[in-house]
């Protein structure tokens, strides 16, 4: 069946490299996407990318795409306390949005 | 512009009572949705709507009613409220489907608790 898988937790330093994975099921996705989500409020999409590119780059986030292992990433580039939130890995799947659980990123100073 | 916007933000239901969570947008948007949140599991859809008069039921319809008379409203009902109810309840709107690209344009939730 349709499922994302993310890890439910990340904690990295402040300064450092972030690296939130996911993984997903239907391979005729064209479309997955990263959206954020800060406390009490609702989510923000912070990225995508179309399934015929491998990279996708905006600033301090890099995504990577894997089509043959189904696995997608979010890089965040010298991770800052406002990063803070909980990042949504989504694929499309049938005309609908598929979403991971969330990975809860957790600054430590 | 203020985008998508739910109300309330909060409320305590006790078991079997009604309730209608609010959901305006002003952004023209002929799509929207209705997800629940709930702790360690991803969003779930509960209904949409691809324009006005016309609803769908998504993955997780039941003990939930919609209507969408008008582009800019989509009111969830819920008619005899249950625990397992008790979720975190958001309302999102886009341009498109939303699979080609065009973001979800999120409220910031409505906190639902049933007792």
């Amino acid at each position: 069946g349709e499922d994302v898988e993310q890890s439910l937790f990340l904690s990295v330093r402040e300064g450092d490299s972030s690296v939130i994975n996911c993984t997903y099921t239907d391979s005729s996705s064209t479309y997955l996407y990263w959206y954020k989500q800060e406390p009490g409020a609702g989510l923000q999409l912070l990225t995508y990318i179309f399934s015929n590119m491998d990279m996708k780059q905006d600033q301090r986030l890099t995504v990577l795409l894997n089509k043959k292992d189904k696995h997608l990433s979010l890089r965040i580039a010298d991770t800052q306390t406002g990063d803070s939130a909980i990042y949504f890995c989504a694929e499309n799947s049938n005309y609908q949005l598929i979403w991971g659980a969330g990975t809860k990123l957790i600054i430590k100073p | 512009n203020a985008g998508v916007t739910q109300t309330p933000k909060f409320r305590i239901l006790k078991i079997g009572q009604s309730m209608t969570l609010q959901c305006t947008q002003d952004m023209n948007h002929n799509y929207m949705y209705w997800y629940r949140q709930d702790p360690g599991m991803g969003l779930k859809l509960i209904y949409y709507s691809v324009g006005a008069g016309i609803t769908d039921k998504g993955e997780v319809p039941n003990g939930y009613n919609v209507s969408r008379s008008t582009t800019e409203d989509f009111p969830l009902r819920l008619e005899l409220a249950a625990p397992s109810q008790t979720s975190v309840y958001f309302c999102a709107s886009s341009y498109s489907i939303g699979t080609e690209g065009s973001p979800l344009h999120f409220g910031n939730g409505t906190r639902l608790t049933v007792t």
